[in-house]
């Protein structure tokens, strides 16, 4: 299967500071990735869909400015948590459709984001 | 939007045994519905999917039946083994603001006991 990685797999930072996920697939190129947030023994809830080239397109709920997220190739997507504070602790992942998103996502394996 | 529900929220069997989890969803347009499972901290693993032309797929001990007119779809495992021990989620996928996405589950806990 395809290959989508995730850096850093873990962060912990200072509240008010702000934190770069990085989602890279490694061996094809996605016009398209997702963000989802899960929080301990919760589901994946969908953030926002990267498109490259564009703007990402948030779901209800998600506050665009906190969550900066920028498509700068077919192969790298980031999501910055900007001021970040304790409430946004959790389990991000991205996922990346090969093909298109109506096909397959695969996931990258997610970085846990700590604020204190 | 699309809404997914699915139950049960935790399920224990002992090894051996057969475990049923089962989904709904709301949005008629839906068309491919994957199963993932993910074991702590780590990423979420395909391990079946259905497309809406279809009823019923088999691989292996896990199979997926699909029933589009009551809207809910169902991931069986046979023969249940400890590694099969993790949480189990359910999608869906429609089209959100043009692009196909897909709404999880809450998930299903399974536990299988030596």
């Amino acid at each position: 299967g395809a290959v989508v990685s995730q850096h850093p797999s873990w962060v912990i930072c200072k509240s008010g500071t702000s934190v770069k996920i990085e989602c890279r697939s490694l061996d094809f190129q996605a016009t398209t990735m997702f963000w989802y947030r899960q929080f301990p023994k919760q589901s994946l809830m969908l953030m926002a869909t990267s498109n490259e080239g564009s703007k990402a397109t948030y779901e209800q709920g998600v506050e665009k400015d906190k969550f900066l997220i920028n498509h700068a190739s077919l192969t790298l997507s980031t999501l910055t948590v900007t001021s970040a504070h304790p409430e946004d602790s959790s389990f991000y992942i991205c996922s990346a459709p090969r093909g298109g998103s109506h096909n397959e996502q695969f996931f990258g394996p997610g970085t846990r984001l700590t604020v204190l | 939007g699309e809404n997914v529900e699915q139950h049960p929220s935790t399920l224990s069997v002992q090894e051996g045994d057969s475990a049923v989890i089962k989904c709904t969803y709301s949005d008629s347009a839906s068309n491919y519905f994957p199963w993932y499972k993910q074991e702590l901290g780590k990423r979420p693993q395909l391990i079946i999917d259905i497309r809406s032309n279809v009823g019923e797929k088999k691989d292996q001990r896990i199979a997926v039946t699909l029933n589009k007119t009551a809207k809910h779809f169902s991931l069986h495992i046979t023969e249940t083994q400890p590694e099969d021990s993790a949480v189990y989620f359910c999608a869906a996928r429609g089209v959100n603001s043009g692009y196909s996405t897909l709404t999880f589950g809450k998930g299903t806990m399974l536990l299988v006991s030596p």
